[in-house]
């Protein structure tokens, strides 16, 4: 079964600062897609981008951004400028081809933007 | 207009009490899905639906029964129920179609159990 393994449980950045959001992932499948939602404390998941396996090109959907290294199974969330809105718990999640769309979640990073 | 909605948002029971939780989604999706978020914010899928047809069953008590009507929604029934399943319950739905990119999952808002 996949895991997905999120090392920082909480993380502050500096207002308009850029901040990376590890996400490591271990799977023997080839074809697999990786996810990234955001979780405000108001409770709802918001999607934020999406990165393939065969993608060749880091996903970018605004001022975020995936860094992603296949080699290294890992897809970490670049966020730039940050804003005091992007407060909020994030979560890694990977979906295997064939797995029936089940998206696996990784344990969240808490991120605090900060004046 | 909300694309997933959930009804109720809060829902406090006693224990062994049945209840329901309702989704239904306006995207026109094949598929649904709901999630359990326990008490450390973790995330795990315990049923998918895809056309009224069940692709997804984890590891769940029998007490937990999905049920689609129509594709549009998937209701969630919990029969007596006991302190552990206080959680935050999802409903999510993605279309069907083939290739991963397309089949990125819409969350509600969640409803927050709470068993006493």
């Amino acid at each position: 079964a996949q895991k997905i393994t999120q090392t920082q449980p909480g993380m502050f950045v500096q207002e308009k600062e850029a901040v990376t959001l590890d996400c490591t992932y271990d799977t023997s499948d080839q074809s697999y897609g990786l996810f990234w939602y955001k979780q405000p404390s108001s409770g709802e998941m918001i999607f934020l981008i999406y990165q393939g396996s065969y993608d060749e090109q880091n996903a970018t959907e605004g001022r975020y951004s995936l860094n992603f290294q296949k080699a290294r199974k890992s897809a970490n969330l670049v966020i730039s400028a940050s804003q005091l809105g992007d407060s909020a718990m994030y979560f890694c999640a990977v979906i295997l081809t064939g797995g029936g769309n089940k998206l696996t979640f990784g344990t969240g990073t808490q991120l605090k933007v900060e004046l | 207009d909300t694309a997933v909605s959930q009804t109720p948002k809060y829902l406090v029971t006693q224990m062994g009490n049945d209840k329901s939780i309702k989704c239904e989604q306006n995207l026109g999706h094949d598929t649904m899905y709901w999630y359990k978020q326990d008490s450390k914010k973790f995330l795990k899928i315990m049923f998918s639906y895809n056309n009224k047809e069940l692709i997804i069953n984890e590891t769940v008590p029998n007490r937990f029964s999905p049920k689609s009507p129509d594709k549009a929604h998937l209701n969630l029934h919990i029969n007596s129920l006991e302190l552990g399943d206080s959680a935050v319950y999802f409903c999510a739905s993605s279309p069907r179609q083939a290739g991963l990119a397309k089949n990125i999952q819409y969350f509600g808002a969640g409803t927050r159990l709470s068993v006493l």
